[in-house]
């Protein structure tokens, strides 16, 4: 079935770091992929998204590019902040379905 | 900025005993979802829900588990008996579109979600 993978956390940077974190997926038809953020306390908040292939999605100074060929979404910030300490989860979504298949999440702790 | 909110932020219950998690999704919007998440595991689907009636649900969402718009704002997940394997944190989520048309998108807003603990 349809399914997503992150890398494991905890993810440790310090500030202004470089950040990924990779995300892949099992589908069988095109589905839109997204980056949902949890902060602490909070609900998940939508952070980007891309719709099909080769579209980047882009906020808030991160980045994800819709890989098809490697079947991929990985999440980039060229550096990072404390405030962007949270959990980050990628999903998938057909659209017709309307359910959000979710990774496990990564959590990020950025230190001063 | 309209938000999903969801009560209580916390339960706890006794193994065998119903609860209802409430949310009040954003006011425009038509098609409500629950999702769960137990603790260092992956937020799963539960249900979808529009127009009154379910839309789909996984095969978590057995019999113990039913939907309901009681009044036009509110949205409540009822667990009948609860089981120790229901503790979870819960979230409501909300969109305004199913599909994609255009220039909208399916895009879910979530709750913070109630932490459900069975003793």
């Amino acid at each position: 079935g349809d399914s997503v993978t992150q890398m494991e956390g905890p993810v440790t940077l310090s500030e202004e770091a470089f950040l990924t974190i990779n995300c892949t997926y099992t589908a069988t038809g095109y589905p839109s992929l997204f980056w949902y953020v949890q902060y602490p306390g909070e609900g998940l908040q939508l952070l980007l998204k891309a719709t099909k292939a080769d579209d980047k999605g882009s906020n808030k100074g991160f980045e994800a590019t819709y890989r098809k060929e490697t079947t991929s979404f990985h999440l980039e910030k060229g550096s990072v902040q404390v405030s962007d300490s949270a959990v980050y989860f990628c999903a998938l979504l057909y659209n017709q379905g309307g359910k959000l298949i979710f990774g496990q999440g990564t959590e990020l702790s950025v230190k001063p | 900025e309209p938000e999903v909110t969801q009560t209580p932020s916390h339960q706890v219950t006794q193994m065998g005993q119903e609860v209802i998690l409430r949310c009040v999704p954003i006011s425009n919007h038509l098609y409500f979802y629950w999702y769960r998440q137990i603790l260092g595991q992956k937020v799963e689907f539960l249900v979808s829900f529009y127009n009154n009636e379910i839309s789909e649900k996984s095969e978590i969402f057995d019999d113990q588990f039913s939907v309901e718009r009681p009044d036009g704002s509110n949205f409540t997940l009822k667990i009948r008996s609860t089981k120790l394997e229901d503790s979870a944190m819960y979230f409501c989520a909300s969109s305004e579109a199913h599909r994609y048309s255009g220039s909208s998108y399916n895009e879910q807003f979530f709750g913070p979600g109630t932490r459900l603990t069975v003793l």
